[in-house]
C-alpha cells in the first residue's frame, strides 16, 4: 500500500533559525496536504498542493510539491516560539473517488528554543 | 466554523470491555474518518465512511468496527478492548471532492483511551 515517510522525526532549533521537514511517498500522489498539531491539540489543516512543481507561501512558511509528485517539503523561515508543534504531511491518491484517502507521514516534532 | 465533537476526551477501560467512541460533525460533510495517533507512527487510518451506512476499512481495521447511521455521526467500536488499543483516537470529517483535490480534514479534539 501507499507509504509516506517524513523526516526528521525531531528538530530542535534556536528562535530565528530556519526549519525544513521533508516528505516522500512510495507512489505518485494526486495531492499532498500539510497539517500542524500544537502540543495538546489536534491537527489543523495548513495547505494543499495539487500541481507538479507547485510552490505556495503562507507568510514565513513555504510549501513545495516535487515535479514527480512523490515528495514535498515545508520550510519555515526565521522560526518563532509560536511555530512549536508537530507538522504532518498527508498524501492522497484520489483515484477517482470523492474521499481521497489520506496517508499521513510520521510527523516532525519542532521545538523552538527562545 | 466546522465543529467536530468527540464524546469523551479521556476514557479508562478494562481489557475485554466494549468501548464506544462517538463523533459528531455539524457541517454536513459526506466523509468521516477515524484515526489513531501513536508517538513515532503518525496518524493511521482505522476506518472511514463516504456516505450514510457506507464504511471502508483503512490501514489498521483489526479489532475495530464502525457505524454510520446518520450523516453527522460516526461511531468507532472496540468489541473487546485490549491493551494495545491504548492510544489517542481522532475523528475527522471532510467534504466530498472529485478530481485531483481532496477535501481538507477537520479534526475533533481527540479521545485518549487507556486500556488496563
Amino acid at each position: 500500500g501507499q507509504q509516506v515517510m517524513q523526516i526528521p522525526q525531531y528538530q530542535h532549533v534556536q528562535e530565528g533559525e530556519d526549519f525544513t521537514t521533508y516528505c516522500n511517498s512510495s507512489t505518485t500522489l494526486s495531492n499532498i496536504q500539510w497539517y500542524k498539531q500544537r502540543p495538546g491539540g489536534h491537527p489543523v489543516f495548513l495547505i494543499q498542493l495539487v500541481k507538479s512543481g507547485e510552490v505556495k507561501k503562507q507568510k514565513r512558511l513555504t510549501f513545495q510539491f516535487g515535479e514527480a509528485k512523490k515528495n514535498s517539503s515545508l520550510h519555515i523561515t526565521a522560526t518563532q516560539t509560536t511555530d512549536v508543534g508537530t507538522y504532518f504531511c498527508a498524501g492522497s491518491n484520489a483515484g477517482g473517488t470523492s474521499y481521497g484517502k489520506l496517508t499521513f507521514g510520521q510527523g516532525t516534532i519542532l521545538t523552538v528554543h527562545p | 466554523d466546522v465543529k467536530v465533537t468527540q464524546s469523551s476526551r479521556y476514557l479508562v477501560k478494562r481489557t475485554g470491555e466494549k468501548v464506544f467512541l462517538e463523533c459528531v460533525q455539524d457541517m454536513d460533510h459526506e466523509n468521516m474518518f477515524w484515526y489513531r495517533q501513536d508517538p513515532g507512527l503518525g496518524l493511521r487510518l482505522i476506518y472511514f465512511s463516504y456516505d450514510v451506512k457506507m464504511k471502508e476499512k483503512g490501514d489498521i481495521p483489526e479489532g475495530y468496527s464502525v457505524s454510520r447511521e446518520k450523516k453527522e455521526r460516526f461511531s468507532l467500536i472496540l468489541e473487546s478492548a485490549s491493551t494495545n488499543q491504548t492510544s489517542m483516537y481522532l475523528c475527522a470529517s471532510s467534504l466530498a471532492r472529485w478530481g485531483a483535490s481532496t477535501g481538507e480534514l477537520f479534526f475533533g479534539e481527540g479521545s485518549r483511551l487507556t486500556v488496563l
